[in-house]
């Protein structure tokens, strides 16, 4: 149990362009989803959290004109890259905790999203 | 804000070698912690979970404890073997934010 899936698994894009990503927990409902990249060689870094049906909440230094995040059911978020420049380029990891409410769940991972702009 | 240090970046052992790994984290209000492994370009595989209240859990080969007054936490590879090679990710639960270690990389050597 507990699955979350993410798709694509992999993307190359046009600068310029925009890319949607979508995070899916499989079988649970995921009230709060989360967003974290991760360059080469690096941790992951929180972007934002998703919270189904309103606005994400993001972290200091991320883009929320750049990075669009709807949480619009129980089972899905997407995150959406708009006018993708090749600096955009990097591994997308989404997580979903656990049902049942409380901070001290753990939180299950999607298995990532490289995108590569161009 | 939370800080996660982790020690050592990357290790090399030969194989059966019994291995820790360091964790280390600045603000000791966590709900938990969670041990997590990356192989090269996937996702992350979810290995232990430590809530705040427990000492230690375990999971065959690997033991992870939680000294959380002292903000450390390792995790213990009994036996080691070149299929354990991978980076390794401490990540602390902060008020439902996960704040992740820069990961140690570990090369089992056969």
């Amino acid at each position: 149990g507990a699955v979350v899936s993410q798709h694509p698994s992999w993307v190359i894009c046009k600068s310029g362009t925009s890319v949607k990503i979508e995070c899916r927990s499989l079988d649970f409902q995921a009230t709060t989803m989360f967003w974290y990249r991760q360059f080469p060689k690096q941790s992951l870094m929180l972007m934002a959290t998703s919270n189904e049906g309103s606005k994400a909440t993001y972290e200091q230094g991320v883009e929320k004109d750049k990075f669009l995040i709807n949480h619009a059911s129980l089972t899905l978020s997407t995150l959406t890259v708009t006018s993708a420049h090749p600096e955009d380029s990097s591994f997308y990891i989404c997580s979903a905790r656990a049902p049942g409410g409380g901070y001290s769940y753990e939180q299950y991972f999607g298995p990532g999203t490289r995108l590569t702009v161009t | 804000k939370q800080e996660v240090t982790q020690i050592p970046a990357a290790l090399s052992v030969p194989e059966g070698e019994n291995l820790v790994l360091n964790c280390s984290f600045t603000d000791s209000a966590i709900y938990n912690l969670q041990w997590f492994r990356q192989d090269p370009g996937k996702g992350l595989t979810s290995l232990l979970l430590i809530q705040s209240s427990q000492r230690e859990q375990t999971s065959g080969r690997l033991n992870a404890s939680l000294d959380k007054s002292s903000g450390r936490s390792t995790l213990y590879i009994a036996a080691s073997q070149p299929g354990d090679s991978a980076t390794y990710l401490c990540a602390v639960n902060n008020f439902n934010k996960f704040y992740f270690g820069s990961g140690t990389k570990l090369n089992v050597k056969p």
